[in-house]
């Protein structure tokens, strides 16, 4: 069973950079988009981006020029930047694996991050 | 890119069915057979209910259905229950090879 856990600062000042990375267990990260989702409290779900196992990225176009995502196949991780951050930007984020056809099957139990002073 | 746009809230009895709807534009629901709909639980993770319009991941309740007319996708439950009151969010991927969601919907089962 494919498992996945983001890990990273709960806390980040404004202006900073958020970044989180997301561990995949159970199985291999190869050959696989891998996703991160938002969603701030009492609000819906926000799609930030997708990354292949290649390096290929795909970025939300609000957010495209604060994002960069990464790939460690040796350590079946990927990794979320989001730079120059907000209160705006305080959320849950998750991870998630995206199948080739979009779908989300397999989602971390997601980490909150604050962006305050 | 809008949100999908979704129906804030629907509600039902139990043991009744009740639909969602998802409208995009052509150049996401209406474009390509790829919308999918997540269920989400206060204070969880959302799950995947349907997939590629109309298909059920393994061990998703055969109460779910999933259908599209044009640039409109929906959700049907049937048999509604108590454990289905939730938040649901349909997907859809894009022309510009992103994924947008919808603003998602409160089911409120009375």
């Amino acid at each position: 069973q494919v498992q996945l856990q983001e890990s990273g600062p709960g806390l980040v000042k404004p202006s900073e950079t958020l970044s989180l990375t997301c561990t995949v267990s159970g199985g291999s990260i190869s050959s696989y988009y891998w996703s991160w989702i938002r969603q701030p409290a009492g609000k819906g779900l926000e799609w930030i981006g997708r990354i292949y196992t290649s390096g290929s990225t795909n970025y939300n176009p609000s957010l495209k020029s604060r994002v960069t995502m990464s790939v460690d196949t040796s350590k079946n991780q990927f990794s979320l930047k989001l730079s120059s951050v907000t209160a705006a930007d305080t959320a849950v984020y998750y991870c998630a694996r995206m199948a080739t056809r979009q779908w989300l099957d397999y989602w971390g139990q997601g980490t909150l991050v604050t962006v305050s002073s | 890119q809008s949100a999908l746009t979704q129906p804030a809230s629907v509600s039902g009895s139990p043991g009744q069915s009740i639909t969602i709807s998802c409208t995009g534009t052509s150049s996401d629901v209406g474009g390509y057979n790829y919308v999918s709909w997540y269920q989400q639980h206060p204070g969880k993770a959302p799950k995947l209910m349907i997939y590629d319009v109309s298909n059920r991941p393994s061990g998703v309740s055969n109460r779910f259905s999933g259908s599209k007319s044009g640039n409109t996708a929906s959700l049907t439950i049937s048999g509604l229950q108590a454990e289905d009151e939730a938040d649901y969010y349909c997907s859809s991927y894009t022309s510009s090879s992103t994924l947008l969601f919808g603003g998602g919907t409160k089911l409120t089962v009375l």
